[in-house]
């Protein structure tokens, strides 16, 4: 079975710009969070969905929001780009119930230059 | 406020000098404790989960264990590819089902 895929891998933006990032979970899952991870702050929740309905956020502020589509693939988007928003971007897949296990995805590495 | 806090922040080791890794946390009903593997440039592996205090769980060298305030990750006769990152994350009681990660430790063996 093919594990959690995100794309791009890779991303270099300027301030001020805006990025789409992009998770397919693992066939048959149906939540799907988003983690952001930094030297200084470690891993951090972003917010999940689950049938396409966002269930949880964290604290992030308004720029950074996301979305799921009914095939549970799912895309986050960061408006007006900060220097601080350079992270790699991780994106989580769970069957559905509460203490199913996470799995996550290779990232993206977001670069604000 | 739900914490979790992992040492020694790095740890060095010789090949087959056996270790164990440490994560306390502060939680408000936890529904489960997982322990990932990250290398450089990769997004976590998943290792193990723990449900309660007692449980105990092992793959190859690995070996983790729960009580109510910490859990252990022991590596036994490790080698030089279990060198990684070490994450340990808790999912606290409640509505929302997100993991908060301690920090990890940095694990180098040398051969």
């Amino acid at each position: 079975k093919a594990g959690v895929t995100q794309t791009p891998r890779y991303l270099i933006k300027t301030r001020g710009q805006q990025v789409t990032l992009s998770c397919s979970p693992i066939s048959g899952h149906r939540s799907v969070s988003w983690y952001q991870q930094t030297p200084g702050q470690g891993l951090q929740f972003l917010f999940e969905y689950f049938s396409e309905t966002q269930r949880n956020k964290g604290n992030f502020p308004g720029r950074f929001s996301g979305r799921q589509f009914s095939n549970s693939r799912s895309e986050m988007n960061v408006s007006t780009l900060e220097l601080g928003d350079s992270a790699l971007y991780l994106c989580a897949s769970r069957l559905q119930g509460v203490t199913d296990t996470q799995y996550f995805g290779p990232g993206t590495r977001l670069t604000v230059l | 406020e739900d914490q979790v806090t992992q040492s020694p922040e790095a740890l060095r080791l010789q090949e087959g000098e056996s270790s164990s890794l440490n994560c306390s946390y502060t939680v408000s009903g936890l529904r489960g404790l997982f322990w990932y593997r990250q290398d450089p440039g990769k997004g976590p592996e998943f290792l193990f989960t723990l449900y309660s205090a007692g449980e105990e769980k092992e793959k190859e060298r690995l070996k983790a264990t729960l009580t109510k305030k910490e859990s252990f990750l022991h590596i036994t006769a490790p080698k030089p590819e279990d060198s990684a990152t070490y994450l340990c994350a808790v999912q606290a009681g409640g509505a929302t089902n997100k993991l908060i990660f301690g920090t990890g430790t940095l694990l180098a063996v040398q051969p």
